[in-house]
């Protein structure tokens, strides 16, 4: 059972917004990702972490931003949050090891901007 | 351009029967190919993988099958229950650890 978590599950806020999408996981590992994904639409990679101080942006070109000061926690921020957000957006994380293995995710956060 | 295409949207299959996904690939540089599932309102969860040093892994009632000259696999589920309808999706990695995922296919299985 993997052991990652993602808060709000559910938001809705007006335009304008600060919002922070929280993701933890217990499991030590090094890699997380933040994927976004619409209803009948591919995940796409929006950001990536490999460790500690290292993020990086991932395929699809996103305004948020993330961190990662601490292994456990990489938290995902739009400073002014538009309708154009309104997605559902899925953390996950594997082990360093190797290129392969699975990825573990969160329950996702439905974001929903007004 | 999508690398990872699954062009099927919707499945919908008699429970105890076979159900057979399809997923196809453009990169021939992926040499790792993955089958995520996933309910509404929920992450997705892992189900099987291959790499492409093998055509065929079993686990279960989860089979899924790599024909990589033809840079398609499928996953077949048999039998097919209830709790099996959700959303499969496609990935695949190659020299980079990032999944590229296809559009999913919604699975229905019926009584």
């Amino acid at each position: 059972e993997a052991d990652i978590y993602q808060t709000p599950r559910y938001l809705v806020i007006g335009t304008g917004k600060k919002i922070t999408l929280e993701c933890s996981q217990t499991m030590g590992h090094d890699k997380m990702y933040w994927y976004q994904q619409d209803p009948g639409m591919e995940l796409h990679l929006i950001h990536y972490s490999y460790g500690v101080n290292s993020t990086e942006k991932g395929d699809l070109s996103s305004e948020s931003t993330v961190s990662r000061i601490r292994t456990e926690h990489f938290p995902l921020t739009l400073e002014s949050a538009r309708p154009s957000h309104t997605s559902q957006y899925l953390c996950a994380s594997k082990t360093r090891d190797t290129n392969t293995g699975e990825l573990f995710f969160g329950e996702g956060s439905r974001l929903t901007v007004l | 351009d999508q690398q990872v295409k699954q062009n099927s949207p919707s499945l919908s299959v008699q429970e105890g029967r076979i159900s057979i996904l399809n997923c196809d690939y453009t990169n021939s540089m992926f040499d790792y190919f993955l089958w995520y599932k996933k309910y509404p309102a929920e992450g997705p969860t892992f189900l099987i993988s291959i790499s492409s040093i093998k055509d065929k892994n079993e686990d279960g009632r989860f089979t899924v099958f790599l024909n990589k000259s033809a840079k398609h696999l499928s996953l077949h589920i048999v039998p097919s229950q209830p709790g099996d309808s959700a959303v499969y999706f496609c990935a695949a990695s190659g020299n980079t650890d990032k999944l590229i995922f296809g559009t999913g296919t919604r699975l229905q299985v019926f009584p």
